[in-house]
């Protein structure tokens, strides 16, 4: 089956830090996303990448950017942490096109605390 | 773009007792649709989708869903829920090969 895998289950940092979320997928996936998941709003996409090098905006990109330099790995990276990204965050990848259709696979979220 | 609304924040049913959660979406092309369902302190999971043809689509655990496109609708369904059922349920949509956006999640709380 499928293996998305987050680096870190829990991680604290302070604010102004800039931190690094690393997710791993080993099954070729041409297509990965990050979510983050609060309470009361459910997920909201930040970035996704359809293949290596590319990425999009998802509905919450400001204070994020991300990085794809291989196919199997998307890291989310938070520029200077502040107490308002204090989350957890969600990797996911699919296949590409109709292949991709199928669903998302998820790793098991990071739960980031920013003080 | 696509978007999708939850109707229900919470929703509690006694165990045995049928249960809808309401979603809706707004798109100007075809949509794939999803049910995913978290568990407590577990990852999502799939429980059914609709990519095309019947309209009534079944799941996993009992659960169906029906994509109704006149009302712009999917909601989903169980005739009789189990207390395992307690999870939270959020309903997505994704146009072809492109981001999937999620709703805010629905909790369904079962009552004994």
């Amino acid at each position: 089956d499928v293996k998305v895998t987050q680096s870190s289950r829990y991680l604290v940092k302070r604010t102004g830090e800039k931190v690094f979320l690393e997710c791993v997928q080993d099954m070729d996936h041409e297509n990965m996303f990050w979510y983050r998941q609060d309470p009361g709003l459910g997920l909201r996409l930040i970035y996704f990448s359809y293949d290596v090098k590319m990425k999009e905006k998802g509905d919450i990109p400001e204070g994020y950017s991300v990085s794809r330099e291989k196919k199997e790995r998307f890291s989310l990276i938070l520029e200077s942490a502040s107490t308002n990204q204090t989350s957890m965050y969600l990797c996911a990848s699919r296949l590409e096109g109709a292949r991709g259709r199928e669903k998302l696979f998820f790793g098991s979220g990071t739960q980031l605390s920013v003080l | 773009a696509q978007s999708v609304t939850q109707l229900d924040s919470q929703v509690p049913v006694f165990e045995e007792a049928p249960v809808e959660l309401r979603c809706n979406y707004s798109s100007s092309v075809s949509v794939y649709l999803f049910w995913y369902v978290q568990y407590p302190n577990q990852g999502l999971q799939l429980l059914l989708k609709y990519l095309s043809g019947s309209t009534l689509v079944k799941g996993i655990n009992g659960f169906e869903a029906e994509f109704n496109k006149s009302q712009t609708s999917f909601h989903l369904r169980k005739p009789s829920v189990h207390i395992s059922d307690t999870a939270e349920y959020f309903c997505a949509v994704s146009a072809w090969a492109d981001k999937i956006i999620f709703g805010k999640g629905t909790r369904l709380h079962i009552l004994p």
